[in-house]
């Protein structure tokens, strides 16, 4: 198993543009996170999904987007990249609420 | 007061010591709690679920204190290896009765030959 795949690695975008973060986990877990983690700062929830179809917000959802179109993929949608959007991003899939979390090796975006 | 708190740190020890971190979290409601391991630049790597009578995993031990609302979690004979940040985690519940996990900021630990 290859379990939570996250890409791009890193990333510069200018400011205006819009990009993809993609994640993908191949151990059927139902619950899929999108997380930032700014220096020195805890993880905040960006968005997250509890199955295929479903989305919900989370505590700092302004600027992204999502989508869960299937039990494996939870993509995250930038649009109008700003610098305050400067993070590592983490993706993160759980089979339930009881269990931890397994993380992806995140992306590193710099907003310019 | 915040929700998850934790000692950020560094915690600076000798190899073979034993260390401690203590998380205290605010909502009495909370109903599990983690410990995971986040080495510079990596992810976070979950460490051990905390259960209510306590868990041991080789040289790692946490427990929960529910009357006194923290974790802990203690490592004995340190390496090298162990130098990360520990962050605890709370399965708690917010005003709407919904699940959240709230992530503490992260205790450093630092081991020195």
């Amino acid at each position: 198993n290859a379990g939570v795949t996250q890409t791009p690695k890193f990333r510069i975008l200018k400011i205006g543009q819009s990009m993809t973060l993609q994640c993908a986990q191949d151990m059927n877990h139902n619950y899929m996170y999108w997380y930032r983690q700014d220096p020195g700062m805890g993880l905040k929830l960006i968005y997250y999904s509890v199955g295929a179809g479903i989305t919900d917000k989370g505590e700092v959802p302004n600027g992204y987007n999502v989508s869960r179109s299937t039990t494996e993929d939870f993509p995250l949608r930038l649009e109008l990249a700003a610098p305050s959007q400067t993070s590592v991003y983490f993706c993160a899939s759980r089979m339930t609420e009881n269990y931890g979390y397994t993380f992806g090796s995140g992306t590193r975006l710099t907003v310019v | 007061r915040k929700e998850v708190e934790q000692d950020p740190g560094p915690f600076n020890v000798p190899e073979g010591a034993t260390v401690a971190f203590n998380c205290t979290y605010s909502n009495s409601a909370s109903q599990s709690f983690f410990w995971y391991r986040q080495d510079c630049r990596k992810e976070p790597k979950l460490l051990m679920s905390v259960y209510s009578s306590g868990n041991e995993d080789g040289r790692f031990t946490a427990q929960l204190n529910r009357a006194s609302q923290y974790i802990s979690l203690l490592i004995r004979d340190s390496k090298l290896s162990d130098s990360a940040t520990y962050l605890c985690v709370v399965n708690t519940y917010n005003a709407g009765n919904n699940r959240k996990l709230i992530w503490g900021l992260g205790t450093s630990l630092a081991v020195n030959p």
